[in-house]
């Protein structure tokens, strides 16, 4: 079962932040949050990944919250091509013999003009 | 560099017929894995390997199998499809705790 929970879907203005919620209360202290995009029907798309930092690269900022139980994606200036499914995942025994990614339902982000 | 390649892009299939879905990276990755996504759904882990030679079942392993001889291959096999199985196979690998690398699918259609 997914570890996650995300809202089905938002909207957001093209220009605009978007801030992509997801929690995580069971997550274990050495599972890593990973944020994953697809985009119609195209293989998913790595985002960004973080433990208990939060981290930046030139997609998004990755939010984590100190009791690591949720966590937020921010893509700083939406724009109509970050239309897409976005799957927030607890990666299952990274680095170890059982690792896995498991996918939940994701959030369905619309951008608008 | 050519990432996950997937072969074959599309692919119909009588009900009873036998098929292998190929995946191939060049990467170095040891971890690789197979999903199915159906119209409308996420992404489902049928299988994975974390290395050559270990394999091990995901959510929906059955009517599935796979082997792993070698780093580069994870080939997935469907031994008698079945319209169940209709839907976009996904192939991805990683390295380490980076993220994984998906290829772009096949479309497979079970009649």
């Amino acid at each position: 079962d997914a570890k996650t929970t995300q809202p089905p879907s938002m909207d957001c203005a093209e220009g605009r932040a978007a801030n992509l919620p997801c929690n995580h209360s069971t997550i274990s202290g050495n599972e890593y949050v990973y944020w994953y995009r697809q985009i119609h029907s195209q293989g998913p798309q790595y985002i960004i990944h973080g433990l208990k930092n939060n981290e930046t690269n030139e997609m998004a900022s990755l939010i984590i919250t100190e009791d690591r139980k949720s966590s937020t994606l921010i893509l700083p200036h939406a724009t109509l091509r970050d239309t897409a499914v976005y799957y927030c995942i607890v990666r299952v025994g990274a680095l170890d013999n059982t690792d896995k990614l498991i996918f939940g339902t994701g959030t369905r982000l619309q951008v608008f003009p | 560099n050519a990432g996950v390649t997937q072969t074959p892009k599309f692919q119909v299939l009588k009900t009873g017929q036998s098929m292998t879905l190929q995946c191939a990276q060049d990467m170095n990755h040891e971890y690789m894995s197979w999903y199915r996504q159906d119209p409308g759904m996420g992404l489902r882990l049928i299988h994975y390997s974390v290395g050559a030679g270990i394999t091990d079942q995901g959510e929906v392993p059955n009517g599935y199998n796979v082997s792993r001889s070698t780093t580069e291959d994870f080939p997935l096999r469907l031994l008698s499809a079945a319209p169940s199985q209709t839907s976009v196979y996904f192939c991805a690998s990683s390295k380490g705790a980076h993220g994984y690398t998906f290829g772009s699918g096949t479309r497979l259609t079970v009649v």
